[in-house]
């Protein structure tokens, strides 16, 4: 079975400041890599998906990750963050076997931007 | 875009009582997932629904849950007798082939 471990579990920055949320799985095959983002009172949002090839992924509002496969990892970075992006951030991971796809969340990390 | 949309938003139930959450998925999607989130904690995984059965479920998904597409557009979750530590966030999501999981906005579920 799949874990997905997210070691911030609160970070404070300030408007303008760098992120980087760390994101660690473990998993004995071929995965698919998730970050979702859930704004205050809101639904799960997808931010950005690794299936394969580049292991850099931008996806929306800014945000990139990048798939380290020697290292499990799969963390997320924006280079200069908005009081905006103010939520909760999910990791997720999914096998890569065309099968239920069940997706296995990390623990979140709140992000809180100050302005 | 299309968008996976539940009912009730919020519901306050009585312990023992039963209760149905009703998510309708994107109309091509052919996988279907139950999530919950009790306060404070991750997001877990209940169930998934693929060619009208269950796919696969988890440890939380016992004899009191249940699922149903009843009508090819509706997708349902039950819970028979409900408990207090049923209390959370119920998440309804769906997917076509690809991979991208879409989700819902969830059903406040409070069981006092």
């Amino acid at each position: 079975a799949q874990s997905v471990s997210q070691h911030n579990h609160h970070v404070i920055l300030s408007e303008a400041a760098s992120l980087e949320l760390g994101c660690n799985y473990s998993y004995g095959g071929t995965v698919n890599l998730f970050w979702y983002v859930q704004y205050p009172g809101q639904h799960l949002q997808l931010l950005l998906k690794y299936f394969s090839g580049d292991p850099l992924v931008k996806g929306i509002k800014g945000f990139e990750a990048e798939f380290i496969k020697s290292k499990f990892s799969f963390n997320l970075r924006k280079p200069s963050v908005q009081w905006s992006d103010t939520a909760e951030y999910f990791c997720a991971v999914s096998p890569n076997n065309n099968a239920g796809n069940m997706l296995t969340f990390g623990g979140g990390t709140r992000l809180m931007v100050k302005p | 875009e299309p968008e996976v949309t539940q009912t009730p938003s919020h519901q306050v139930t009585q312990m023992g009582q039963e209760v149905i959450l009703r998510c309708v998925p994107i109309s091509n999607h052919l996988y279907f997932y139950w999530y919950r989130q009790i306060l404070g904690q991750k997001v877990e995984f209940l169930v998934s629904f693929y060619n009208n059965e269950i796919s696969e479920k988890s440890e939380i998904f016992d004899d009191q849950f249940s699922v149903e597409r009843p009508d090819g557009s509706n997708f349902t979750l039950k819970i028979r007798s409900t408990k207090l530590e049923d209390s959370a966030m119920y998440f309804c999501a769906s997917r076509t082939n690809g991979n991208t999981i879409y989700f819902g906005e969830g059903s406040w579920l409070t069981v006092v």
